[in-house]
């Protein structure tokens, strides 16, 4: 089945700062990359996904890049905000189930 | 708000006991997901069923089970409860079929199994 490796773990940043946090997928047949942001106690939040068919897909200050050739996908997140602070996940979507990643706590400090 | 509704919000129950949780999916959306997310395990996908029938199959313990309604709720069965099944519990729907497009995340169901 599907395996999804993120990293880092933990990513603190300041205020203004970018974060990026990454992802790799292993069953090539996998064709959709969901990121979801879950703040503490409540629901994941789509915030971003890209199809396999396309390389890179922005809105506002996040933007997720994809390599199918080497099987990886960012999440980049620019100007970062305190309220962007939760925790984020990747996922891949391969056969009809999505697989998460272990999840990555962002902390942006003021 | 996704649109998606769980009920009830928190549950607290014996070992070896059974629940049920609900879950009402967006309006249109035909598919329906169970996740269960625990600190040492993350997200961990359950079960899809779409327009009523079982779609997809992960790592659902035998001792649970799913199903959807013809006006498209779910509920999801564990019974025999262990303290290891105290987890949240999330519903998630999409209007897709088979591939998971688009999934809405409703706000979930703390399960504590004392």
């Amino acid at each position: 089945g599907e395996n999804v490796e993120q990293h880092p773990s933990t990513l603190s940043v300041q205020e203004g700062d970018s974060a990026v946090i990454k992802c790799t997928y292993s069953d090539s047949a996998s064709n959709y990359f969901p990121w979801y942001k879950q703040e503490l106690g409540k629901r994941p939040q789509l915030i971003i996904d890209i199809r396999s068919n396309v390389g890179e897909k922005k809105d506002q200050r996040i933007a997720v890049t994809l390599n199918k050739t080497a099987k990886h996908f960012s999440l980049h997140i620019t100007e970062t905000q305190p309220e962007d602070s939760a925790v984020y996940f990747c996922a891949a979507a391969s056969y009809g189930k999505l697989t998460f990643g272990q999840g990555t706590i962002l902390t942006v400090h003021p | 708000d996704s649109g998606v509704t769980q009920t009830p919000k928190h549950l607290i129950t014996a070992t070896g006991q059974r629940v049920t949780l609900r879950c009402s999916p967006r309006s249109g959306d035909l598919s329906v997901y169970w996740y269960q997310q625990s600190l040492d395990q993350g997200l961990q996908f359950l079960i899809q069923y779409y327009n009523g029938e079982e779609r997809a199959k992960g790592n659902i313990l035998e001792r649970f089970s799913a199903q959807q309604f013809p006006d498209l709720h779910s509920e999801l069965n564990l019974s025999s409860l262990e303290l290891g099944d105290s987890a949240l519990y999330f519903c998630a729907s999409s209007s897709r079929g088979t591939n998971s497009y688009e999934q809405y995340f409703g706000p979930g169901t703390r399960l504590t199994v004392t």
